[in-house]
Parts: structure tokens; C-alpha cells; sequence
């Protein structure tokens, strides 16, 4: 699995759109990029995936670069319960976790 | 219904008493995963495997052991536990194409006295 690079912590006001960075440059062509989210003492929580194409769910978006060197998991409005660490994965064969993006939402 | 199923959800045991942690799916899938997650460390990777006998070490494999004698079970074995293995612990199955989304179980919290 290829390394990913997030931010520690974003923030963001109740309502309102969330765009979650995520870094993947050593990407392999054929590695799906996945995103996971999960809440205190809770396994994580699958989000969305995606391989070359934009991706749309009843969850969120998921936009990749065009290099596929980077994503960004896209949350169009977001609510107190879309607080939690946010993990994005380059899917090889051992699914590998990073440390994630922990995401506060604000009232 | 798809799901991964981890046994016990809790569990209390004395230092040195073998246990085992099982994990089942009912997917069909042939990959298979151990995670520990201790506070501000992560979700890290004990051991993963990728069919019936054929499993490999993660990032923290020391003290414990994996066995797949069939698909849909991947206990995790801890045969002399301690209390640094006091933590929360995942398993996970998921396709190795990754077209697919990965389950995981609801956790176990092993507590090691």
C-alpha cells in the first residue's frame, strides 16, 4: 500500500461544505483509493472509493487529481455527526492505515 | 446482510492465560486483517492474510498469532498476553482488488492484568 499524507485536524461550521486532503504520490496504477471514517471506540466506518473517476455516493463525493497523485473526499453539508477521524487509503493487498484527519464540526 | 463478526466485544483476562479473539465474515472474501488501535497510535496492522493458509506479519506482530484454516474465520491468538497488549482491536475482510469496500468487526477491548 502506498503511503498517504493528511492533515492532523480541519475544522469546520455545521452546514457547511468540508474538503479533507489527502496526498498519495507513490500511488500504483492499479491501487483504488478509499476513504474510511471512524468514531470513538467504533470500527471504522466505510465512506466512498474510487479508481480514476470522480465519485458520488449518498455519503459524499470523492474527487481525484487527474495525476492521481492526490483525492479529496468532499462532505457537502456537514453535521455534528460527521465528527471523526477521517482515513484515506492507496488500496493495495494489506489495506494500511494512516494517521488519519481528525475532522471537528462546530455548532 | 454483510458483516464481520469479532468475539468476545470485552474481555478481562490475568497475565500469562492464552486467549483467543475470533473473528468471522460472511463475504466470502479472501483477505483478512488484525488491527490494534492504542490512543494517539493509530489503527497498526498485527497480521493480514490473503487466502485460507497463507497469512503474513503486519507492523506489530510480536505476541501474537493468526491462523486461516477456512475463509470465513481469522481468530487472533495471544498465548502468553500481557499488559502492553491492553488495547482495542479490529478485524477487517475486504477483496484484493479493492474495487470493493472493506468490513470491519465492532472491536474487542482486551484488558490485560
Amino acid at each position: 500500500d502506498a503511503k498517504t499524507t493528511q492533515p492532523n485536524s480541519m475544522e469546520s461550521n455545521e452546514e457547511e461544505p468540508v474538503h479533507l486532503p489527502c496526498n498519495h504520490s507513490t500511488i500504483s496504477g492499479t491501487d483504488y483509493i478509499h476513504w474510511y471514517r471512524q468514531l470513538p471506540s467504533q470500527g471504522p466506518e466505510y465512506v466512498i472509493h474510487g479508481l480514476t473517476s470522480n465519485v458520488n455516493n449518498r455519503m459524499a463525493s470523492l474527487a481525484i487529481a487527474e495525476d492521481r497523485k492526490s483525492s479529496t473526499l468532499i462532505l457537502h453539508r456537514a453535521t455534528l455527526r460527521d465528527a471523526a477521524v477521517y482515513y484515506c487509503i492507496s488500496y493495495g493487498n494489506k489495506l494500511v492505515f494512516g494517521a488519519g484527519t481528525i475532522l471537528r464540526v462546530k455548532s | 446482510e454483510a458483516q464481520v463478526t469479532q468475539n468476545p466485544r470485552y474481555l478481562i483476562t490475568v497475565t500469562g492465560k492464552k486467549l483467543t479473539v475470533t473473528c468471522s465474515q460472511n463475504m466470502n472474501h479472501e483477505y483478512m486483517s488484525w488491527y490494534r488501535q492504542d490512543p494517539g497510535l493509530g489503527l497498526r496492522q498485527i497480521y493480514y492474510s490473503m487466502n485460507v493458509e497463507v497469512t503474513d506479519k503486519g507492523d506489530v506482530p510480536e505476541g501474537y498469532k493468526v491462523s486461516r484454516k477456512e475463509k470465513r474465520n481469522f481468530p487472533l491468538i495471544l498465548e502468553s498476553p500481557s499488559p502492553n497488549q491492553t488495547s482495542l482491536y479490529f478485524c477487517a475482510s475486504f477483496s484484493p482488488s479493492g474495487g470493493t469496500e472493506a468490513f470491519f468487526g465492532q472491536g474487542t477491548r482486551l484488558t490485560v492484568v
